[in-house]
């Protein structure tokens, strides 16, 4: 069985620019949850979403959004780029909700902003 | 407030050497703990998820123990190699008829190199 994956792995935007990450979750799998690391805050959770719906919201602005299609694929958006925002995205898969059952991660999205 | 500490932030050990990390939380109710082992770069791997109910629980050279009385969990990794520098992050899921499936709290993480 494939993995989580998410594309791309590496990108480098300007400030002020938006991105899109993509995260393809483990088949069969409905949840995914979206988290932002960076050396100096570790793991923050940013959001999930499952079966199409965000279910729950970290305490980040509303630069950063992000939706599930119907095949569970979900993507994440951050506009208006900052320096801040520069950082490790990764998306974890699980059966159903993130409490409940085990998660897998992806690789990761290592965004960087010049 | 939800917190999960751990400790020591970072640890240098002998390869072969044994080597223990803790976990403190807050959360309560609590459904579920686990550790992930992450490399650098990479992605959180999941090595143990344990509920309130068990005590212990192994993974080849990783054993994770839980103490839900006083809240604490610790990773014991045994014979350790030099694959085994990397982060280990120790993840809690609330549970409770109000707090299930609500979001996980991750600690810090300790980072762990394991010299030759």
């Amino acid at each position: 069985k494939a993995g989580v994956t998410q594309t791309p792995r590496y990108l480098i935007k300007t400030r002020g620019q938006q991105v899109t990450l993509s995260c393809s979750p483990i088949s069969g799998h409905r949840s995914v949850s979206w988290y932002q690391q960076t050396p100096g805050q570790g793991l923050q959770f940013l959001f999930e979403y499952f079966s199409e719906t965000q279910r729950n919201k970290g305490n980040f602005p509303g630069r950063f959004s992000g939706r599930q299609f119907s095949n569970s694929r979900s993507e994440m958006n951050v506009s208006t780029l900052e320096l801040g925002d520069s950082a490790l995205y990764l998306c974890a898969s699980s059966l159903g909700i993130q409490g409940a059952y085990e998660q897998y991660f992806g690789p990761g999205t290592r965004l960087t902003v010049t | 407030k939800n917190q999960v500490e751990q400790s020591p932030q970072s640890l240098i050990i002998l390869e072969g050497k044994n080597c223990t990390l803790q976990c403190n939380y807050t959360v309560s109710p609590f459904s579920n703990l686990r550790w992930y082992k992450q490399d650098t770069g990479r992605g959180p791997v999941s090595l143990t998820i344990m509920t309130f109910s068990e005590n212990t629980k192994s993974n080849g050279r990783y054993t994770a123990t839980l103490d839900a009385d006083t809240k604490q969990s610790s990773l014991h990794i045994t014979a350790s190699q030099l694959s085994d520098s990397a982060s280990y992050i120790c993840v809690v899921s609330p549970g409770g008829k109000d707090n299930a499936g609500n979001m996980l709290t991750f600690g810090g993480g300790t980072r762990l190199m394991v010299n030759p």
